[in-house]
């Protein structure tokens, strides 16, 4: 089947410009998670969905950054007034479930903020 | 709170030279430990999830393995084809600094295999 889809693939985006960054996770999956990952670096978490609930964005970097999944299924994080240390990989992954579900991982949108 | 450290940084075989990575991990209760390869420009993709001390699971060449304290990748004689970043991630139990759903991971360790 589909596998999750992050579209777009590449942004540059101008320094203070607002950007929307689209994840349409596997079909049925419940949970839904975006990840930040700098060069070199491994994923860091930013935020977690439940269905339509935003149950943790304690991994957020600022109030510039927003998730929404308002229909439990596809989810935008939106980052508003870009700064260059925005520049980086955001992974968008899902799982069946909750608890010990396997995280299966998007493409990821890479942003490169000028 | 969560921590995974891996190593070496980078490391590189020739084809058919078999090898470990390793994944040191500090999590207060471990609800599983998982091992995902990264080609460059894509996502992590999925290989193992293991779940307690003493086990092991296998798929082609790899071999994941798992005590208390670290998990190991082992590559019985690797091709190019292997060549790629290897993360290693934790999910704890909630309430221990951790979380029971979202993954800490290590940075990674880049195998280069040359033919």
């Amino acid at each position: 089947g589909a596998g999750v889809s992050q579209s777009p693939r590449y942004k540059v985006a101008k320094r203070g410009q607002d950007v929307a960054l689209r994840c349409d996770p596997i079909s049925g999956h419940v949970s839904l998670f975006w990840y930040q990952q700098a060069l070199g670096q491994g994923p860091e978490f930013l935020t977690y969905f439940q269905n339509e609930a935003q149950l943790d964005k304690s991994g957020l970097p600022s109030d510039r950054f927003f998730a929404e999944r308002p229909e439990g299924s596809v989810s935008t994080l939106k980052i508003q007034r870009t700064q260059q240390e925005d520049s980086a990989v955001y992974l968008c992954a899902s799982s069946r479930g909750t608890v010990q579900e396997t995280q299966y991982f998007g493409p990821g949108t890479r942003l490169l903020v000028l | 709170e969560d921590q995974v450290t891996q190593s070496p940084e980078a490391l590189r075989l020739q084809e058919g030279e078999s090898s470990s990575l390793n994944c040191s991990y500090t999590v207060s209760g471990l609800r599983g430990l998982f091992w995902y390869r990264q080609d460059p420009g894509k996502g992590p993709e999925f290989l193992f999830t293991l779940y307690s001390a003493g086990e092991e699971k296998e798929k082609e060449r790899l071999k994941a393995t798992l005590t208390k304290k670290e998990s190991f990748l082992h590559i019985t004689a690797p091709k190019p084809e292997d060549s790629a970043t290897y993360l290693c991630a934790v999910k704890g139990f909630e309430g221990s600094g951790g979380s029971n759903y979202k993954l800490t991971f290590g940075k990674g360790t880049l195998l280069t295999v040359n033919p």
